[in-house]
């Protein structure tokens, strides 16, 4: 079955450390791809997608993640996080006929 | 403020009792949907309408029973749920409905209604 992968449901970093959020998917077509962010209390929000071209792809809040297709991955990275980055993240995987949802990854930044 | 407002935020009922959930979406969207948001799961789709009409339907239990009265409001009416439907609702909406595979952009969510049931 098709499936999205986020591999840590939690994690825990200080300030100023960087980052890096797995997402993982199972499908061999092309695929269009998201970062979803949901900041505590608030709605889920585009964070950045990759549709084509560069597979590197910038998104707000300095967030960017690059798609590598071999890997089947779209890992999402931050150099230097900050307290105001705590939210849960979701990696999200459109196949044309579905949005597949990965379960999220909350992260907490510790000040 | 993402444009898409859905009522009552909290909501506390009992296995008998019948409520609803509403979704209003102010942002001139064709496709509205009902996702389930659980915690450790990834979001469920429930339902997704189209210009008012329904268009699908995943398997979801039948005391579960959407409502789209024009495509700027959505009800998710519920009767005699179980405790394990207690969840985080979450409405959305989207430009068309391609972008309900991801095909042309976003979804635009509201903040969700919290469901307990008891």
């Amino acid at each position: 079955a098709q499936s999205v992968s986020q591999h840590n449901h939690h994690v825990i970093l200080s300030e100023a450390a960087s980052l890096e959020l797995g997402c993982n998917y199972s499908y061999g077509g092309t695929v269009n791809l998201f970062w979803y962010v949901q900041y505590p209390g608030q709605h889920l929000q585009l964070l950045l997608k990759y549709f084509s071209g560069d597979p590197l792809v910038k998104g707000i809040k300095g967030f960017e993640a690059e798609f590598i297709k071999s890997k089947f991955s779209f890992n999402l990275r931050k150099p230097s996080v900050q307290w105001s980055d705590t939210a849960e993240y979701f990696c999200a995987v459109g196949t044309n006929y579905q949005l597949i949802w990965g379960a999220g990854t909350k992260l907490i930044i510790k000040p | 403020e993402t444009g898409v407002t859905q009522t009552p935020r909290h909501l506390v009922m009992g296995m008998t009792n019948k409520k609803s959930l509403k979704c209003e979406q102010h942002l001139g969207h064709n496709a509205m949907y009902w996702y389930k948001q659980s915690a450790k799961k990834p979001l469920e789709l429930m339902f997704v309408y189209s210009l008012e009409e329904r268009v699908e339907n995943n398997s979801v239990p039948s005391r579960f029973s959407p409502e789209c009265p024009n495509s700027s409001h959505l009800f998710l009416h519920l009767h005699t749920l179980q405790p394990e439907d207690s969840a985080l609702y979450l409405c959305a909406s989207s430009q068309d409905l391609a972008s309900r595979a991801g095909n042309t952009g976003e979804l635009f969510f509201g903040e969700g209604s919290r469901l307990t049931v008891l």
